[in-house]
């Protein structure tokens, strides 16, 4: 069974404060996704790593997949208060599995 | 453009009962997935539904089952319900053409009491 462990669960701070939330795991995934969650909605694909090693940047955010895809990480610079969220990370096996594996997410307070 | 629809946004049911849910998938997109989010945690793969056929599933007894018409929408059924089972119930739909687009509804806050 694959696993992927969050860290931290919780998440508060201030307005223009910098964070880094992490994903790792003991199995390889073919690919890592991130999600964000508001209360009462479904997940938002935010963005999917495929390469290890891979960078990618959405504005403040930046997204990295490990060099041996087993883990990932999301930094957010600058946090903002609509930033606040669930943010779950979510991984694809390989080839012939279409079963997203999630973590159990990070909840994010961003106070004004 | 429409994305993914689920319904009914909420219901309540008795323990023992039985309760359908019904996805319609984004426009375009043909493979529908279902997943159970407990209080507090990540979301938990059900089944992925392509052509009309399960095409792969996750750790669920066989009280959960599920559907696809052929107009891709999708619905999932479980019997015997059990307190257990209260959860949001999230409906994913992508292109079979990718495994990364994955869309997903606002789900169906199913409790059971």
């Amino acid at each position: 069974t694959q696993l992927l462990e969050q860290s931290p669960q919780f998440l508060s701070i201030q307005e223009g404060e910098n964070l880094t939330v992490y994903c790792n795991s003991s199995s390889v995934f073919s690919s890592l996704q991130w999600y964000r969650q508001e209360p009462g909605e479904g997940p938002v694909l935010l963005v999917t790593v495929v390469t290890g090693g891979e960078v990618k940047k959405l504005k403040r955010l930046t997204f990295q997949f490990g060099d041996a895809r087993k883990d990932s990480s999301l930094h957010i610079t600058a946090a903002q208060p609509g930033d606040t969220g669930l943010y779950l990370c979510a991984g694809l096996a390989g080839a012939g599995s279409y079963q997203l594996t999630f973590g159990k997410g990070t909840k994010l307070s961003v106070i004004p | 453009d429409a994305g993914v629809t689920q319904s009914p946004t909420h219901l309540i049911k008795t323990r023992g009962q039985q309760v359908t849910l019904r996805c319609s998938p984004k426009s375009g997109h043909d493979t529908v997935s279902w997943y159970q989010q407990a209080l507090g945690q990540g979301p938990q793969f059900i089944f992925q539904y392509y052509e009309e056929e399960e095409r792969q599933r996750g750790n669920f007894p066989d009280r959960f089952s599920g559907h696809q018409f052929p107009n891709y929408s999708s619905e999932l059924n479980v019997n015997a319900l059990l307190l257990g089972d209260s959860a949001l119930y999230l409906c994913a739909s992508s292109p079979q053409r990718s495994a990364y687009g994955y869309t997903f509804g606002s789900g169906t806050r199913l409790t059971v009491v």
